[in-house]
């Protein structure tokens, strides 16, 4: 089983600022990577598959990177909304893993 | 756009069967590949398993001895039955369309509490 590492816990940041989300894999599993985001009470929404393409829908401001192993979501500027819990998810191997999540809050 | 709906108990005893089912909108149960997902309360989520539109299906390994996913094309849905739960099976469950290994559409999610 792929073991999906995400960092920090917790990440503190203010409106408007940079976020920087990490993921890493346990073994390589090249671009099969997505990113979702959850809030409170609500199922996932994805935001990023393949490692960097954007969901339908998703403003510009998320963007992700990387391959392999070491991947990472970013958030431009923050806007109010996106204040949430974000999970990534290796869709290489069987079966399908999830990071532990990374809150992101004011 | 596709739009799915869990629906079953939210209470099971410990030892029974745990039944769920997923109403699919907006497109074909036959059509598309499904998964079921599940996050315990204050935690992550972990893949339960798939089925695909040929009916062939792939589990956890963890909960594979326990887990069966179908589909009935007639309804429009598909299921999800967990045998032998225990309160470790207490969790929100969530059904999902399955896009390239990744989930692209999700249900609401409904809360399963295992208790006698």
């Amino acid at each position: 089983e792929v073991v999906m590492t995400q960092s920090p816990a917790t990440l503190s940041v203010s409106p408007g600022e940079r976020a920087t989300l990490s993921c890493r894999a346990s073994h390589s599993i090249s671009s099969n990577l997505a990113w979702y985001q959850q809030k409170l009470g609500q199922a996932p929404r994805l935001l990023i598959y393949g490692a960097s393409s954007r969901a339908t829908d998703i403003p510009a401001r998320f963007s992700g990177s990387g391959s392999g192993t070491e991947f990472t979501l970013t958030i431009s500027s923050l806007q109010s909304e996106d204040f949430a819990v974000y999970y990534c998810q290796q869709y290489n191997n069987w079966p399908y893993t999830f990071g532990q999540g990374t809150k992101l809050e004011i | 756009q596709v739009q799915l709906q869990e629906s079953g108990p939210r209470l099971v005893k410990p030892s029974e069967t745990l039944s769920l089912t997923c109403s699919v909108s907006g497109g074909y149960a036959s059509s598309y590949y499904w998964s079921w997902i599940r996050q315990p309360p204050g935690q992550g989520l972990e893949w339960i398993g798939e089925i695909y539109n040929s009916g062939s299906t792939n589990y956890n390994p963890s909960l594979k001895s326990r887990v069966t996913i179908s589909v009935d094309r007639s309804k429009n849905q598909f299921s999800l039955s967990l045998s032998s739960v225990t309160a470790a099976d207490t969790a929100v469950y969530f059904c999902a369309r399955l896009w390239s290994g990744y989930f692209d559409s999700w249900g609401q999610g409904t809360m399963v509490t295992v208790s006698s």
